[in-house]
């Protein structure tokens, strides 16, 4: 059973566009939520990442929204380009060194 | 720039093969990470060590077991494979010592072993 829900499972958007990719989780010791990145024939590599102490991170077209109350948080991809095309996994942690994933959003950017 | 390395891109094994998937990090680590990877599931935790000799289980054990000899090398083998395992496997490590604050940080990731078992 996968703790942390992600939705959708694939997107498509135009360049220039936005992404919206959410994720749920129900642990509320969960206090830890990277995003990961991962292209084809590569390993995911963190994207961004977020601790509960604040509601929103941004880096560059990248940013973390965070709603401690719903237990949702989302990334958001700003002015989408083709090289964004890839598969996003959010994760949350509870300080155990272990990470629990979703299932993956597959990015489409159409130039 | 940390750099994991996985000992095969494809391996192709038989079923009831003894099967031996090797991770090496060269940035002295101290927590090393198994997962597999299947459409539609994300990446589920196999086994984690978060300390030479030390190792725990994580979400889906079963059929598999670990050994961690050395710090920077961490070996994934699978007792007797079975159709089911065919799978993407990648190896991930962290720093996070210990006797850190923080347990979490940041996982990097070898480029995974394309698993087929026949």
């Amino acid at each position: 059973q996968q703790q942390v829900k992600q939705s959708p499972q694939s997107l498509i958007v135009q360049k220039g566009g936005i992404s919206i990719i959410n994720c749920a989780y129900e642990n509320t010791a969960f206090d830890y939520f990277p995003w990961y990145q991962q292209f084809p024939g590569k390993g995911p590599a963190l994207l961004i990442a977020i601790r509960p102490d604040v509601s929103e991170k941004k880096e560059g077209r990248f940013t973390i929204s965070f709603n401690k109350s719903a237990k949702q948080f989302s990334l958001h991809i700003m002015d989408s380009q083709p090289g964004d095309s890839a598969t996003y996994f959010c994760a949350a942690s509870k300080n155990d060194y272990k990470l629990s994933f979703g299932a993956g959003t597959t990015v489409t950017v159409r130039a | 720039d940390v750099k994991v390395t996985q000992s095969s891109r494809y391996l192709v094994k038989r079923t009831g093969e003894k099967v031996f998937l090797e991770c090496v990090q060269d940035m002295d680590h101290e927590n090393m990470f198994w997962y597999r990877q299947d459409p539609g599931l994300g990446l589920r935790l196999i086994y984690f060590s978060y300390d030479v000799k030390m190792k725990e289980k994580g979400d889906i054990p079963e059929g598999y077991s670990v050994s961690r000899e050395k710090k920077e090398r961490f070996s994934l083998i699978l007792e007797s494979a079975s159709t089911n395992q065919t799978s993407m496997y990648l190896c991930a490590s962290s720093f996070a010592p210990l006797s850190g604050g923080y347990r979490t940080d940041t996982q990097y990731f070898g480029p995974g072993t394309r698993l087929t078992v026949l």
